[in-house]
C-alpha cells in the first residue's frame, strides 16, 4: 500500500512551453501533497505544500505564479511550470501524506525536465 | 531554522565491511526522522522512520538511531553489497507540514 505515482519520468520541452506534473496516491487518500526539487549533488528542497481544494502555500523564493500547483481531489495533486527556462531543469519530486495520518509521507519517483 | 547536515558526503568501502553514516540536525524539535535510499535519477526508496519517542530502528542490515537531544542520527549498514551503492538522505520532519532534507551520502561498495 501507500503508493505514490508521478508522471511523467522524464520531460524534455522547449523554453517558453509549459509542462504539467502529475501526482497521484494510488492506494490512499492524501489530504496533504509536497512538492520538492533537486539539483544536481544537492539536497531536496521543499516548493510548496498543498492541500486539497485550497490554495498552496510555497516556499520563500518560489514563484507561484511560474509553479503552478492545483490540488483538486484527494488523489492528485499537479504542477505545471510555466514559460519553462533552462534553469528550471531540475528534478522534481512529490509526496503524498495519507489523510489521517500526520507523520509519514510518500514519495513519487521524480520527474526529470529539461528545458531545451 | 532546522537544518540538517550530512557526513561524509561521499564514501566508498569495499563490499562486505560494516559503515556509518552521519546525520545532524539543528532543532530538537522533531516529529521524526527518516532515512530514504535514492538511486541515480530515480526518486526515494524510504529505509527507516523514527519516531521522535523512539531511539532506534532496524530492518534487515540496516540499524538507525535517533538521539533528538544531541541532534544527531546515524544509520549503521551492515556487510555491505555493491547492490547497497547510491546515496543515502536523511530527514527530519521539524513540524507537521514538511520535511527538511540533508544533502545526502553519496555510498559506493566496491565488489
Amino acid at each position: 500500500g501507500a503508493v505514490v505515482s508521478q508522471h511523467p519520468s522524464r520531460v524534455i520541452c522547449k523554453s517558453g512551453t509549459s509542462v504539467k506534473i502529475e501526482c497521484r496516491s494510488l492506494d490512499f487518500q492524501a489530504t496533504t501533497m509536497f512538492w520538492y526539487r533537486q539539483f544536481p549533488k544537492q539536497s531536496l528542497m521543499l516548493m510548496a505544500t498543498s492541500n486539497e481544494g485550497s490554495k498552496a502555500t510555497y516556499e520563500q523564493g518560489v514563484e507561484k505564479d511560474k509553479f503552478l500547483i492545483n490540488h483538486a481531489s484527494l488523489t492528485l495533486s499537479t504542477l505545471t511550470v510555466t514559460s519553462a527556462h533552462p534553469e528550471d531543469s531540475s528534478f522534481y519530486i512529490c509526496s503524498a501524506r495519507p489523510a489521517g495520518r500526520t507523520t509519514e509521507a510518500f514519495f513519487g519517483q521524480g520527474t526529470r525536465l529539461t528545458v531545451v | 531554522k532546522q537544518e540538517v547536515t550530512q557526513i561524509p558526503a561521499a564514501l566508498s568501502v569495499p563490499e562486505g565491511e560494516n559503515l556509518v553514516l552521519n546525520c545532524s540536525f539543528t532543532d530538537s524539535a522533531i516529529y521524526n526522522l527518516q532515512w530514504f535510499r535514492q538511486d541515480h535519477g530515480k526518486g526515494l526508496t524510504s529505509l527507516l522512520l523514527i519516531q521522535s519517542s523512539q531511539r532506534e530502528q532496524t530492518s534487515g542490515r540496516l540499524n538507525a538511531s535517533l538521539d533528538k537531544s544531541s541532534g544527531r542520527s546515524t544509520l549503521y549498514i551492515a556487510a555491505s553489497q555493491p547492490g547497497d551503492s547510491a546515496t543515502y538522505l536523511c530527514a527530519v520532519r521539524p513540524s507537521n507540514n514538511d520535511m527538511r532534507f540533508g544533502a545526502g551520502t553519496r555510498l559506493t561498495v566496491k565488489p
